[in-house]
């Protein structure tokens, strides 16, 4: 009964590099959500999607942040041209429904910017 | 959501219940009020949830004031191994996200 799975546990990238991390929902969940969460702070939502949809991004930069959850395979958070502010855990939580059901979270992508 | 407002810090015996409290007076009618934690370096951990009557499961207990205004979280047998940064947050049925605020610290001390 494997819970939410991301990937990789921990990434190093240089300054102007492309970070892509992974989650894998729980099985039989079809919503996705991400976070973020910045040293000595508190989890901050970003993206929800259902797969092949993004239907909430409000709380995602505007500029070099993505996702995308395709009809096969995990859901991606890519950031392009990454920089040091974007150090941080970012960490998946998947859903069965959206409403009024616990989301599961993963233990998270360290993304540390060198 | 509601604003929930948490004290920053609990200490509590092993062994003993550790009561957790959390203030959510501008609760709507349809907000859940939800329990997290968050063990360092781990994601967060989905402990209970309530609408209006108290809730119990293999975790904890969740006791929820007849006014809806303030939830206590309470572990009956606080070991080492709970010691983790407690969330309270309320969410509606339409809100995706869940919003977290600074939490509870609760050290549990041998």
């Amino acid at each position: 009964n494997a819970g939410v799975m991301q990937n990789p546990r921990h990434l190093v990238r240089r300054r102007g590099q492309e970070a892509r991390l992974r989650c894998s929902p729980m099985k039989g969940h079809s919503h996705v959500y991400w976070y973020r969460q910045l040293p000595e702070e508190g989890l901050k939502f970003m993206v929800y999607l259902q797969k092949e949809n993004i239907i909430d991004e409000s709380g995602m930069p505007k500029e070099r942040f993505s996702a995308e959850f395709p009809k096969e395979g995990p859901s991606i958070l890519r950031i392009q041209q990454v920089v040091r502010g974007d150090s941080a855990a970012y960490f998946c939580a998947s859903s069965p429904t959206d409403t009024n059901q616990p989301q599961h979270f993963g233990d998270g992508t360290r993304l540390s910017i060198l | 959501d509601a604003k929930t407002t948490q004290p920053p810090s609990m200490d509590c015996a092993e062994g003993r219940a550790a009561n957790l409290p959390c203030n959510h007076s501008t609760i709507s009618g349809n907000e859940y009020v939800y329990w997290y934690r968050q063990i360092h370096s781990q994601g967060p951990q989905y402990i209970i949830h309530g609408l209006k009557n108290n809730e119990t499961n293999e975790m904890a207990s969740l006791i929820i004031t007849e006014d809806r205004k303030s939830s206590t979280l309470i572990l009956p047998h606080a070991t080492l191994r709970d010691t983790a940064v407690y969330y309270c947050i309320g969410r509606s049925g339409s809100a995706r996200q869940l919003t977290f605020g600074s939490g509870t610290q609760l050290t549990v001390l041998p």
